[in-house]
């Protein structure tokens, strides 16, 4: 099925350091969704937007929703150790009732202390 | 707010047998949920729609007749993996919707089926 691009695949950091990561599609996108996933636990959602060109913070983390509402990114300020897992873009295409996400393959992340 | 339950988080079974999973949104009515499987260092992959009081959509090669989905309530919804076989073993989460599109995730079930 359909799938978005999503880098890095993976990152190696050192604690403190900012961190950034994408998402791209080829179609547009009406919504998009930034989860964190633990392991052996559902995703856990961490920011959402809504509106192409908006940006939006929680804590550390910052998200944008492109303007061609083809792209997003997030990037995490000053990571700490807590930060680590896997991190995965999703987006829908279509509003309305069909409301089936658009997943990208996530990007690991690791903290070294 | 947003809460999403799963039970149970992991169960073990023999082949042969059906298993049930419940997935309830414990502070909000959910409109649709959805089913996913996730295979080890994957992504979430879809296996089902559901709305309340009407049939699940399933996914292209997903059998509706292998994994039973009932939305009876606004809150809960279940996962029968029926005639459970090893290779049904996996990470099954479920995710709960409102009006708006935002998906909230339970925490998962692990399925081992020996």
């Amino acid at each position: 099925g359909q799938q978005l691009n999503q880098s890095p695949q993976s990152m190696f950091i050192q604690e403190g350091e900012d961190v950034s990561m994408n998402c791209t599609s080829s179609s547009i996108f009406n919504t998009w969704l930034w989860y964190k996933q633990d392991p052996g636990e559902g995703p856990v959602l961490l920011i959402a937007l809504y509106k192409a060109g908006e940006l939006t913070s929680n804590g550390r983390l910052t998200a944008q929703f492109g303007i061609t509402r083809k792209d997003s990114f997030l990037n995490i300020s000053a990571s700490i150790p807590s930060d680590v897992g896997i991190y995965f873009c999703a987006g829908q295409p279509n509003a309305g009732n069909n409301r089936k996400l658009i997943w990208g393959l996530g990007t690991s992340l690791a903290v070294n202390p | 707010g947003a809460v999403v339950s799963q039970h149970p988080s992991w169960v073990i079974c023999k082949s042969g047998t059906s298993v049930k999973i419940e997935c309830r949104s414990l502070d909000f009515q959910a409109t649709t949920m959805f089913w996913y499987r996730q295979f080890p260092k994957q992504s979430l992959m879809l296996m089902a729609t559901s709305n309340e009081g009407s049939k699940a959509t399933y996914e292209q090669g997903v059998e509706k007749d292998k994994f039973l989905i009932n939305h009876a309530s606004l809150t809960l919804s279940t996962l029968t993996v029926t005639s459970a076989h090893p290779e049904d073993s996996s990470f099954y989460i479920c995710s709960a919707s409102t009006r708006m599109e935002t998906q909230y995730f339970g925490p998962g079930t692990r399925l081992l089926v020996l």
